[in-house]
């Protein structure tokens, strides 16, 4: 079945370490992307990817890295620099034109 | 920069209608898009208006006025199971394919 895994489901980390967040879809699409979500705010735009070894900056992306060396995978490293990671983070992906986006089933980091 | 206005939370009874209001202004507007999520689950997308009109799939329809900056998301027979959030995101030139969200509505249906 062709979809969105990220992985793990549930994440805890201690204050200061730098945790990579897995990303990767079989539905040969495009563009990826990075979200995160906070209680009351919505999701927010961490970065995004049109296509591989290309990447842009969302609304939030201090203190967070990407790379998209391969189509199927956009991972995102949550570094120390982030002041408040903990949260819901989602991953998605969509075919280039203007069509919908899928999403994973979610990462809930938290940090300690 | 983006601005995407919804009601934070509603209420309705089951067999009911609900119609939830999404305003926006955003600069190089290039499509609206609903989505569904159950509290801790990913979202999952309802609907897509890039032109002007009513949008109608099962007991969901979406209505766009572009000039308005103005959206609504229409649930029709109510039922237990809608009780989720219900995001509003629009794609704008400058985030290429990226989504922008706005905040979402807690709907909450009743017996």
């Amino acid at each position: 079945d062709g979809g969105i895994t990220q992985s793990p489901k549930y994440l805890f980390r201690k204050e200061g370490q730098n945790v990579t967040l897995s990303c990767e879809q079989n539905l040969n699409h495009d563009a990826m992307y990075w979200y995160r979500q906070d209680p009351g705010q919505g999701l927010r735009l961490i970065y995004y990817s049109q296509i591989v070894n290309d990447f842009q900056k969302g609304d939030i992306a201090e203190g967070y890295s990407v790379s998209r060396e391969k189509k199927e995978s956009f991972p995102l490293t949550v570094t120390s620099a982030q002041k408040n990671p903990t949260a819901f983070y989602l991953c998605a992906s969509s075919i280039r034109a203007n069509t919908e986006a899928f999403f994973g089933q979610g990462t809930r980091l938290t940090v300690v | 920069g983006q601005n995407i206005d919804q009601p934070t939370e509603m209420t309705a009874t089951e067999g009911a209608i609900v119609q939830i209001n999404c305003t926006y202004q955003t600069s190089g507007f290039n499509g609206l898009f609903w989505y569904q999520q159950h509290a801790g689950e990913a979202p999952t997308f309802l609907s897509y208006n890039v032109l002007d009109g009513l949008e109608e799939k099962g007991r969901f329809s979406s209505f766009l006025s572009r000039s308005k900056g103005y959206s609504y998301l229409l649930l029709k027979e109510l039922q237990m199971k809608d009780s989720a959030s219900y995001l509003c995101a629009v794609k704008v030139r400058q985030a290429g394919t990226a989504l922008i969200f706005g905040k979402g509505t807690t709907l909450s249906v009743s017996s």
